[in-house]
C-alpha cells in the first residue's frame, strides 16, 4: 500500500526557515516524480513545486525561496523553505502519481495527510 | 499563473445529473490534454477522481466522467448521491512546466 506521511511543519516567524520531510512506502520511490502542494486554511489547492530523477519545478510564489530534494537511499521527500511569509501558512502536502504515469507529475494520484506550516510572529 | 476559473457552487438532486466547468487559457487547459480532477472532503486529502481529461484511475465510479473542448474542461457528476457532496478542483499542466490549479467548486446534494 502507497504511504506517504509529512512532517516537519511548524510555527515559524516571518523570515524563517523550514525542512518539510515526506517519507515514502509501498512503491519504488525512486522511480516516482512527487510534488509538494499546499492548502491556506479554508482556501483551493495550490500547486507548489515537483520533482523527477533530473528535473525541479516551482511555482513562481515560491521560486528562490524553496528548494525541493529528494534522497532515494532513505525514500525521503524534502521540501526546504526559507523567507518564509505569512501567505505561507497551510497544510502541505506530498504527493505522487498513479501507477504506471511514473514521472506524470502533473497528475497526483496518491496524497499523504499534510503537515501544517503557520508562519506568524 | 492565473488559477483556472470554476464555479463556486453546484448543486443537484440526488440522481440527476451536474456538470463542473474549469476554464483557463491556450497555455494550460487548451495546450495539453493533462487536465485532472479531484475530490476532497473537509478536514480530508484530496482525490484523484479523473486525469488526462477523460481517464478515471482504478476504484473511481464511472459516474465521474471528463472531457475538455478549447480552454475549457468539464466533469460530469451522474446520478447524483449524497456521497458525492464534497470540493472539486480541476488542475491543468502549463506551457511554463507548471501546474495550476482551479478555485474549487462545493457541490451540494439537495
Amino acid at each position: 500500500e502507497v504511504q506517504l506521511l509529512e512532517s516537519g511543519g511548524a510555527l515559524v516567524q516571518p523570515g524563517g526557515s523550514l525542512r518539510l520531510s515526506c517519507a515514502a512506502s509501498g512503491f519504488t520511490f525512486s522511480s516516482y516524480a512527487v510534488s509538494w502542494v499546499r492548502q491556506a486554511p479554508g482556501k483551493g489547492l495550490e500547486w507548489v513545486s515537483s520533482i523527477t530523477s533530473s528535473d525541479t519545478y516551482y511555482a513562481d510564489s515560491v521560486k528562490g525561496r524553496f528548494t525541493i530534494s529528494r534522497d532515494n537511499s532513505k525514500n525521503t521527500l524534502y521540501l526546504q523553505m526559507h523567507s518564509l511569509r505569512a501567505e505561507d501558512t497551510a497544510l502541505y502536502y506530498c504527493a505522487k502519481p498513479p501507477e504506471r504515469y511514473n514521472n506524470g507529475w502533473s497528475k497526483l494520484g496518491h496524497w499523504g495527510q499534510g503537515t501544517l506550516v503557520t508562519v506568524s510572529s | 499563473q492565473s488559477a483556472l476559473t470554476q464555479p463556486a457552487s453546484v448543486s443537484g438532486s440526488p440522481g440527476q445529473s451536474i456538470t463542473i466547468s474549469c476554464t483557463g487559457s491556450s497555455s494550460d487547459v487548451g495546450a495539453y490534454n493533462f487536465v485532472s480532477w479531484y475530490q476532497q472532503y473537509p478536514g480530508k486529502a484530496p482525490k484523484l477522481m479523473i486525469f488526462d481529461v477523460t481517464n478515471r484511475p482504478s476504484g473511481v465510479s464511472n459516474r465521474f466522467s471528463g472531457s475538455k473542448s478549447g480552454n475549457t474542461a468539464s466533469l460530469t457528476i451522474s446520478g447524483l448521491q449524497a456521497e458525492d457532496e464534497a470540493d472539486y478542483y480541476c488542475s491543468s499542466y502549463t506551457t511554463s512546466s507548471t501546474v495550476v490549479f482551479g478555485g474549487g467548486t462545493k457541490v451540494t446534494v439537495l
